[in-house]
């Protein structure tokens, strides 16, 4: 079956502009976290959706956000880039009803310059 | 909030012979516990889970064992090979509905010679 699919791979922008960034989960899975991953950092938490609901949240700023749609394609959006926000975006999906595990994607790298 | 401790953050082995990488975590109500193994240019993969109402778990070369008590849980990996080689993370999560959560421990770069 397919895997977690995220576009774009790459993603160059300036600071000050706002990107969104794009997840389509494992069929059939219901749950899609995302996570920041950076050299200093490591993964990060930063959302969860659940059968569009937002369940759990990390915390960051509220420059960043996400949703989730009816067929649990996810996305997140950061507006106002700053320099720190450079990093490397990972989302996962699972089923959601904790029987199984989270399956992570390739990731979106964004550059802010 | 949880945290995870995860040591070495630099492990280097010949092949064949065995890796251990330890985590501790610092949340009384976790009960599930992931590893990921991460290559070059691609995302986490999930290698083996343990839940708290199991010891230990065996997939293979791959173990895991987690003492609740201590709050501390193990990979082990037997009969190393140079494709083992990558950056592996261990992992936290409440499970129900905080099962989405996961709190990274910071990552162990193993190295395998031939």
């Amino acid at each position: 079956k397919a895997g977690v699919t995220q576009t774009p791979r790459y993603l160059i922008k300036t600071r000050g502009q706002q990107v969104t960034l794009s997840c389509s989960p494992i069929s059939g899975h219901r749950s899609v976290s995302w996570y920041q991953q950076t050299p200093g950092q490591g993964l990060q938490f930063l959302f969860e959706y659940f059968s569009e609901t937002q369940r759990n949240k990390g915390n960051f700023p509220g420059r960043f956000s996400g949703r989730q749609f009816s067929n649990s394609r996810s996305e997140m959006n950061v507006s106002t880039l700053e320099l720190g926000d450079s990093a490397l975006y990972l989302c996962a999906s699972s089923l959601g009803q904790g029987g199984d595990g989270y399956t992570f994607g390739s990731g979106t790298r964004l550059t802010v310059v | 909030g949880e945290n995870v401790e995860q040591h070495p953050s630099t492990l280097s082995v010949q092949e064949g012979d065995s890796a251990v990488i330890k985590c501790t975590y610092s949340d009384s109500a976790s009960n599930y516990f992931p590893w990921y193994k991460q290559e070059l240019g691609k995302g986490p993969q999930l290698i083996i889970d343990i839940r708290s109402n199991v010891g230990e778990k065996k997939d293979q070369r791959i173990a895991v064992t987690l003492n609740k008590t201590a709050k501390h849980f193990s990979l082990h990996i037997t009969e190393t090979q140079p494709e083992d080689s990558a950056v592996y993370f261990c992992a936290a999560s409440r499970g129900g509905t905080s099962y989405g959560k996961l709190t990274f421990g910071q990552g162990t770069i193993l190295t395998v010679h031939p």
